[in-house]
């Protein structure tokens, strides 16, 4: 089964400081893998996605991810972290109609 | 261009009465998600809907809960018979009509986007 796992309920980071947050996933074939945020009472939107290609994905926010294949990883990555990040990230794969998502992972950045 | 529009944002049931929760997609989008979102449980899939099919509903419960999709108009979702546990963000997405995009199997890498969700309270 296409899964994804994401092994931090919450990460603390300090405005200004890099952020990571994590992803693992489990597929067979070639993997599609996705990152959306979750603020407070809204929706969840859309950051960025790996189909093929460059393995460091570009997305909303200034966000990226690196898709590791060897550590089967997927992580979200930030250089400079804002206040305003401070949200539900949720890591997702598609198996095989609509995508999976990972239990989520709570970002929190502290002035 | 709007967005997937959900209505109600908020719903407020009694204990044994139905919950209808509405959904459009983004224009010129035809396959239809929803997601329910408990407290403390992530974001689960229940059903994934074109036009007047489903295509999979492996996350729906059996009993209470249907969904469609009609030719005209939005998809819905019923609950029927509310009970407390059913409280919860229920969220519907939309994606292209995959048949326009290259395959190489049933999910073509394809974005899905997201309403702003329905919260229903069972009280």
């Amino acid at each position: 089964a296409q899964s994804v796992a994401q092994p931090e309920d919450q990460v603390n980071v300090a405005e200004g400081n890099p952020l990571t947050v994590k992803c693992t996933y489990s597929v067979s074939g070639n993997p599609y893998l996705f990152w959306y945020v979750q603020y407070p009472n809204r929706g969840l939107q859309f950051l960025l996605k790996y189909i093929t290609g460059d393995n460091l994905v570009k997305g909303s926010y200034g966000f990226e991810a690196e898709f590791n294949k060897s550590q089967t990883s997927f992580h979200l990555k930030k250089p400079s972290a804002l206040v305003s990040d401070s949200a539900l990230y949720f890591c997702a794969v598609p198996p095989p109609y609509a995508l999976n998502f990972g239990k989520g992972t709570s970002l929190l950045v502290t002035p | 261009n709007a967005g997937v529009m959900q209505n109600p944002r908020h719903l407020v049931r009694r204990r044994g009465q139905e919950a209808r929760l509405r959904c459009s997609p983004m224009k010129g989008h035809s396959h239809v998600y929803w997601y329910r979102q408990l407290p403390e449980e992530g974001l689960k899939f229940m059903v994934y809907l074109q036009k007047e099919n489903i295509i999979d509903e492996s996350g729906m419960p059996k009993e209470r809960f249907s969904a469609e999709f009609p030719k005209e108009g939005p998809s819905i979702l019923r609950i029927q018979q509310v009970v407390r546990g059913d409280s919860a963000a229920y969220f519907c997405a939309s994606s292209q009509d995959i048949l326009n995009q290259v395959q190489t199997g049933p999910y073509s890498g394809n974005t899905i986007y997201f309403g702003e969700g329905s919260w229903l309270t069972v009280v």
